[in-house]
């Protein structure tokens, strides 16, 4: 069973600092990992899909990397701003169960 | 091109009622997702459709189920309702085909309060 882990759970900084947001799984056999943001009471949205042969994704101030040896993504946001400010959830499909499994999500917060 | 729709956005229900909740998925995706998100438990998989075929399915009890359209839509029904049940029921839709995994974009969700 795929299991995904997000640390830290909460992350504060202020406006203009870079995030690095740490995800890790534990069946590195898996089609892709997609990373999803989500504001408050509402639904999540698509912010980057890698596949599992690729190594990293870039849009705009978003970069992920993924690292299936090592069961490991990682979410850069460059220059952040307080519009950023939301949790942060990856989730891996896997092959073994062929579903999305989730994270807990970071939680950031961004200071003017 | 819409996105995902859930409708209602949200339900008041009381212990032992039924419920049915609607997701219309973007246009051309065949492949409906459904997720259970609570603040103790996370983000949980309940079920998929395919092409008017449950593919997959998460560990809940058989009181949750679904159905799929021809036209690609989704419903998903939770019979006997539980005060556990209280939870944010998000709905993805996917190209779906089946020999890979593609993107899956997420609907506003269905917030439901069982009392």
């Amino acid at each position: 069973k795929q299991e995904v882990t997000q640390i830290p759970a909460a992350l504060s900084v202020p406006e203009g600092e870079n995030l690095v947001l740490n995800c890790s799984f534990t069946d590195s056999a898996i089609y892709n990992l997609q990373w999803f943001r989500q504001d408050p009471g509402k639904g999540l949205t698509s912010l980057l899909l890698i596949q599992s042969s690729q190594r990293e994704q870039t849009s705009g101030r978003l970069n992920a990397s993924l690292d299936k040896s090592s069961g490991r993504s990682t979410l850069y946001i460059a220059a952040s701003q307080p519009g950023d400010s939301a949790t942060y959830l990856c989730a891996a499909f896997a092959l073994n169960d062929y579903k999305l499994s989730f994270g807990a999500g970071t939680t950031v917060t961004v200071r003017a | 091109k819409a996105g995902v729709t859930q409708t209602p956005r949200y339900l008041i229900k009381t212990r032992g009622q039924q419920v049915t909740l609607s997701c219309s998925p973007i246009s051309g995706h065949r492949s409906v997702s459904w997720y259970q998100q609570t603040p103790g438990q996370g983000l949980q998989f309940l079920f998929e459709y395919f092409s008017e075929t449950q593919r997959n399915k998460g560990n809940f009890p058989g009181r949750f189920s679904g159905r799929q359209f021809s036209n690609s839509r989704s419903e998903m029904n939770v019979s006997t309702l539980e005060l556990g049940d209280s939870a944010l029921y998000l709905c993805a839709s996917s190209l779906g085909t089946s020999s890979s995994y593609n993107e899956q974009f997420f609907g506003p969700g269905t917030r439901l309060t069982v009392l």
